[in-house]
């Protein structure tokens, strides 16, 4: 069972303000991912990292930032939020040299 | 195409068995992945299976991998109403310096008392 975690799971928010979405996994696994997935819909990788101080835009175009100052922690950053950021974003970890990725709660996110 | 496919419902009566289908295009992928998403949660994951398999089986279910298709399926025996959920089939791509899981659309199970 994996231990990876994410806060907040629910946030409510009005145009403009910056936000901070949190994910954090305590199981030293060197790769993290940032998955958004509309209401309905596949997933879809918009950030990941290969380990601290390494990050890498996924295959889906976001406004968002990420930063990996420490190995356990990956949080994702949107500087003004919109309603087009309205979504579920789902954060992922892997061991290095292992592809099998394990899943957070996720994060519901709406904008208004 | 670039896409994972899968149908987006199925609907069974409870004691019966399951199978979601799930088509995939990298011939390379390593890994194929079935995930299962529970209303408001995160993604679970349920399974894997290698390439060079042909079928792996853990409790009530059955992974069915068809290299030459490119098909795979989970079959779930004995399906219950706490099986209902989405389930994800997902194939591991590799793509620039690492690995990466693309995602089919989901199937909803529904399972009938």
């Amino acid at each position: 069972e994996a231990d990876i975690y994410q806060t907040p799971r629910y946030l409510v928010i009005g145009t403009g303000k910056k936000i901070t979405l949190e994910c954090s996994q305590t199981m030293g696994h060197d790769k993290m991912y940032w998955y958004q997935q509309d209401p309905g819909m596949e997933l879809h990788l918009i950030h990941y990292s290969y380990g601290v101080n390494s990050t890498e835009k996924g295959d889906l175009s976001s406004e968002s930032t990420v930063s990996r100052i420490r190995t356990e922690h990956f949080p994702l950053t949107l500087e003004s939020a919109r309603p087009s950021h309205t979504s579920q974003y789902l954060c992922a970890s892997s061991e290095g040299g292992r592809e099998t990725q394990y899943f957070g709660p996720g994060t519901r996110l709406l904008v208004l | 195409g670039e896409d994972v496919e899968q149908s987006l419902f199925l609907s069974v009566r409870e004691g019966d068995s399951s199978v979601i289908n799930c088509t995939y295009t990298d011939s390379s992928s390593t890994y194929l992945y079935w995930y299962k998403q529970e209303p408001g949660a995160g993604l679970q994951l349920l399974t894997y299976i290698f390439s060079n398999m042909d079928m792996k089986q853990d409790q009530r279910l059955t992974v069915l991998l068809n290299k030459k298709d490119k098909h795979l399926s989970l079959r779930i025996a004995d399906t219950q109403t706490g099986d209902s959920a989405i389930y994800f089939c997902a194939e591991s791509r590799f793509g620039g310096a690492t690995n990466k899981l693309i995602f089919g659309t989901g199937t909803l199970l529904a399972v009938q008392p």
